[in-house]
């Protein structure tokens, strides 16, 4: 089945603890995203990347990191998480940017306390 | 720029009534694609469907419907015969080859009662 999947789906940590966040697709996709939902924010685009090694900052990306070592793989990673950070997260795939439907992870719910 | 706008922010109705969703898009780009998505209350965002702008054929796919006019910038989507499982919020979002990201409305939320 054609699938991004994400991990883990709910985590609850502390400020400053470092966390990871993976990213999973199976459909050989060129284009990765990561964005952020919050109340009243809507959908925010955090990284991008175009393929593997290449990646992008999008309209919110202080605080994160991300990596592209292989195509199917897409991490987001808080260095030092802070309780703004609290949000939804959501990975998506597409064949390329700007081309295709960009397909969405079941998101991540992280809060930071 | 590219803009979404879902001016309408909750919609009600009964089970089995028709809902139609509005959504106004501004760009500059003359290849662009627009999608809908649904986001149901358990969180996840699902494709439901995508049109690209050099193609204003409208459809119909079960009971979704869109109605997309270049001429206003508009993409309307339509829920035939509602039913409660359609209860989301749904979201319209645009895509363009230079900005290369998607551009999220704000969302419409649907609630559908029995």
């Amino acid at each position: 089945e054609a699938q991004v999947t994400q991990n883990p789906r709910y985590l609850i940590t502390v400020t400053g603890k470092k966390l990871t966040v993976t990213c999973s697709q199976n459909m050989n996709h060129e284009y990765m995203s990561w964005y952020r939902q919050d109340p009243g924010l809507g959908l925010r685009q955090i990284y991008y990347s175009m393929n593997v090694e290449v990646t992008d900052k999008g309209d919110v990306p202080e605080g994160y990191k991300v990596s592209r070592k292989e195509k199917r793989n897409f991490p987001l990673i808080l260095e030092s998480p802070s309780p703004n950070q609290t949000s939804l997260y959501f990975c998506a795939s597409s064949l390329g940017q700007g081309q295709g439907t960009q397909y969405f992870g079941p998101g991540t719910r992280l809060l930071v306390l | 720029a590219q803009k979404v706008t879902q001016a309408q922010t909750e919609i009600s109705v009964v089970e089995k009534e028709d809902v139609t969703l509005d959504c106004v898009y501004e760009t500059r780009d003359t290849t662009y694609y627009l999608f809908w998505y649904k986001q149901p209350p358990s969180g996840e965002l699902v494709f439901l469907i995508r049109r690209n702008s050099f193609d204003e054929q409208n459809e119909i796919s079960g009971r979704y419907s869109w109605n997309f006019q270049k001429s206003t910038s508009s993409f309307n989507f339509t829920i035939t015969a509602s039913q409660v499982v359609d209860s989301a919020v749904y979201f319209c979002a645009l895509l363009t080859d230079s900005w290369g990201k998607l551009q999220f409305g704000a969302g419409t939320q649907v609630v559908v009662t029995p």
